[in-house]
């Protein structure tokens, strides 16, 4: 079975650090991984996805993201935080054995800014 | 750029009473879902629709639930006798193909009192 952990809750950065969302997945057949973010009262809206091409993807915002097989991660990264990236994110993972291409989502992380 | 709706935004109802929560998919998508995400928590999976039929359902998509394509262009999701539990943000969603993303609309706040 599928299933997606995003370590922390919360994130709080200052403005300018980096931006380092953690998620790990289970998944028995090779995944296809997802960032979704969701601003206050809106959708779900996707950073970037992984489906088996390049490990290392670029998201919309200046996010990036890695796959990494040994670790079962894929961990979001931004280098700098802007006061508009405070938002959740969720980590979302598919796979082939899906009848219907669900996604399965982690918990979600609540990233905070500070200026 | 090709966006999903969802009607309405927010819907109050009473115990007990059937409702119907709207969606229109991007137009050449042939994936459709339905999430729903209580307050707090995680967003949960209730069911997946392709070729005019259900094609996986979580636990959570129990008789009480149904969707439907009426018309080719929206797709509905119907809580036959809602509960106070069926309280959520519910997320249409649709994808092109299977394991593609899924581009979500801006979701119906569901109110159960």
């Amino acid at each position: 079975a599928q299933s997606v952990t995003q370590l922390g809750s919360h994130v709080s950065v200052s403005e300018g650090a980096l931006v380092l969302l953690r998620c790990n997945y289970s998944s028995s057949v090779p995944p296809y991984l997802f960032w979704y973010v969701q601003y206050p009262n809106q959708g779900l809206q996707l950073l970037l996805k992984y489906t088996s091409a390049a490990t290392l993807v670029k998201g919309i915002n200046g996010f990036e993201a890695e796959f990494k097989k040994s670790e079962t991660s894929f961990h979001l990264t931004k280098p700098s935080a802007h006061m508009s990236d405070a938002a959740e994110y969720f980590c979302a993972v598919s796979d082939l054995g899906n009848q219907g291409g669900k996604l399965i989502f982690g918990q979600g992380t609540e990233l905070s800014v500070k200026p | 750029e090709p966006e999903v709706t969802q009607t309405p935004s927010h819907q109050v109802t009473q115990m007990g009473q059937e409702v119907i929560l709207r969606c229109v998919p991007i137009s050449n998508h042939l994936y459709f879902y339905w999430y729903r995400q209580i307050l707090g928590q995680k967003v949960e999976f209730l069911v997946s629709f392709y070729n005019n039929e259900i094609s996986e359902k979580s636990e959570i998509f129990d008789d009480q639930f149904s969707v439907e394509r009426p018309d080719g262009s929206n797709f509905t999701l119907k809580i036959r006798s809602t509960k106070l539990e069926d309280s959520a943000m519910y997320f249409c969603a649709s994808s092109r193909q299977k394991n593609t993303e899924a581009f979500f609309g801006q979701g119906t706040r569901l109110t159960v009192v």
